[in-house]
């Protein structure tokens, strides 16, 4: 069955870095595209990153742009987020995500969920 | 580019069928077919009950149907159970340089 575990979560000063992670199984991962959406805490879903599944492209929402990267290792099934310059406004679960969409394909729907990892930015 | 339009709160007995709107653009529900709906218990992870507007996932009930009509995306849930209480997201593509917008959320009650 799928599964997706996210690590990496925790508490970080504003300003500092963190680097979340995804252990992908259950399925071939090297043909899926994956993304991490954040939920703040008592708030709604925000989406924040997408790649392709050979790591070809990647895009990311414009409140972390140029502070988050998204990549990917195909060889060791792992999805991560690289979050730099945090702000207390990136306070949220963090969830990895496969695209639901035809192999290859990216059509922006989610059918698989990681558990999620709670990043909290505070001094 | 502000979320999606959805109401807070809907409620509903047992047995009844109830409807939750998502309004959006023409930037977005507008103009694509890319639209998901998500339903997420307390302390879970969301899951996908509709995508692409209207089509279920396999071992998705068939009570959970999804449409959509100019800018608006509807999910509506007949013979309501008690395990359908929960958070539910409605999300759709809008490409420039957001890619995906959810709604804000909509909590249904079963009565």
């Amino acid at each position: 069955q799928v599964q997706l575990v996210e690590s990496g979560g925790g508490v970080v000063q504003p300003g500092r870095s963190l680097r979340l992670s995804c252990v992908a199984s259950g399925f071939t991962f090297s043909s899926s595209g994956m993304h991490w959406v954040r939920q703040a805490p008592g708030k709604g879903l925000e989406w924040v990153a997408v790649i392709w599944y050979d790591g070809s492209n990647k895009y990311h929402t414009d409140s972390v742009k140029g502070r988050f990267t998204i990549s990917r290792d195909n060889s060791k099934n792992t999805l991560y987020l690289e979050m730099n310059s945090l702000r207390p406004e990136d306070t949220a679960v963090y969830y990895c995500a496969r695209e639901g969409g035809r192999i290859t394909m990216i059509e922006y729907f989610f059918d698989y969920w990681g558990q999620g990892t709670l990043v909290t930015v505070s001094s | 580019q502000s979320a999606l339009t959805q109401p807070a709160s809907v409620s509903g007995s047992p047995g009844q069928s109830i409807t939750i709107s998502c309004t959006g653009t023409s930037s977005d529900i507008g103009s694509y077919k890319l639209v998901s709906w998500y339903q997420q218990h307390p302390g879970k992870a969301p899951k996908l009950i509709i995508y692409e507007v209207s089509k279920r996932p396999s071992g998705v009930s068939n009570r959970f149907s999804g449409s959509k009509s100019g800018n608006t995306a509807s999910l509506t849930i007949s013979g309501l159970q008690a395990e359908d209480e929960a958070d539910y997201y409605c999300c759709s593509y809008t490409g420039g340089s957001i890619y995906v917008i959810f709604g804000g959320g909509t909590k249904l009650t079963v009565l």
